[in-house]
């Protein structure tokens, strides 16, 4: 089964520069989350949209922006990278905006290193 | 607010043995959602268990099995007869019943020695 696809898998990039990550979500999912994992840490909620809306907001820093296309596809723009930047970030997907009784499936995650 | 506490950092145990994970929770909400991910050492969330707060009924996959009280706030998780292929970080979550966003407890790291 097709599951949650992010790209790139791993990305590096030096302070104040910028990056940009993709999320497709399982077909026929119309809600996606992204979400930040530190080294060591558990996975903190940034933002999640539903049928192409902003649903939620959580952690997310001000220079982070995303948004959800036509075709679902999500993508997380990050600006002016600082090192504390330097995470997992999960994306994850689910069918139904309202009620997390939908369960969320995730991603491989994309690995940010920046140096 | 929303907590999760998962107090064991680590567990090492050796193959065969069964080992419980805990998990507890603060929610002021009278009906949510728990949940348990497991991330292997390749990094992916993977998805095990969903229970919401109208369900105490326990469950069992296989040689997986998750007990529920609500008196207590605790969702634990047992792994009988573990494998080494078990070794990974657990994570168990929460999430209010009409929210989207999950609150993930700081993870369970275990360790199955063959």
């Amino acid at each position: 089964a097709a599951g949650v696809i992010q790209s790139p898998r791993h990305l590096i990039k030096e302070k104040r520069e910028t990056a940009t990550l993709k999320c497709y979500p399982i077909p026929r999912h119309d809600t996606v989350y992204w979400y930040q994992q530190g080294p060591g840490q558990d996975p903190q909620f940034l933002i999640s949209f539903y049928e192409k809306m902003q649903s939620d907001k959580g952690s997310i820093p001000d220079r982070f922006s995303a948004q959800q296309f036509s075709d679902y596809h999500s993508e997380l723009n990050m600006s002016s990278l600082e090192l504390g930047d330097s995470a997992l970030y999960f994306c994850a997907s689910s069918r139904g905006g309202q009620g997390s009784k939908n369960i969320q499936y995730f991603g491989a995650g994309t690995r940010l290193s920046v140096l | 607010a929303q907590k999760v506490t998962q107090a064991q950092t680590e567990i090492s145990v050796v193959e065969k043995e069964d080992v419980t994970l805990d998990c507890v929770y603060e929610t002021r909400d009278t009906t949510y959602y728990l949940f348990w991910y497991k991330q292997p050492p390749s990094g992916e969330l993977v998805f095990l268990i969903r229970r919401n707060s109208f369900d105490e009924q326990n469950e069992i996959s296989g040689r997986y099995s998750w007990n529920f009280q609500k008196s207590t706030s605790s969702f634990n998780f047992t792994i009988t007869a573990s494998q080494v292929v078990d070794s990974a970080v657990y994570f168990c979550a929460l999430s209010p019943y009409y929210g989207q966003n999950f609150v993930f407890g700081p993870g369970t790291r275990l360790s199955v020695l063959p």
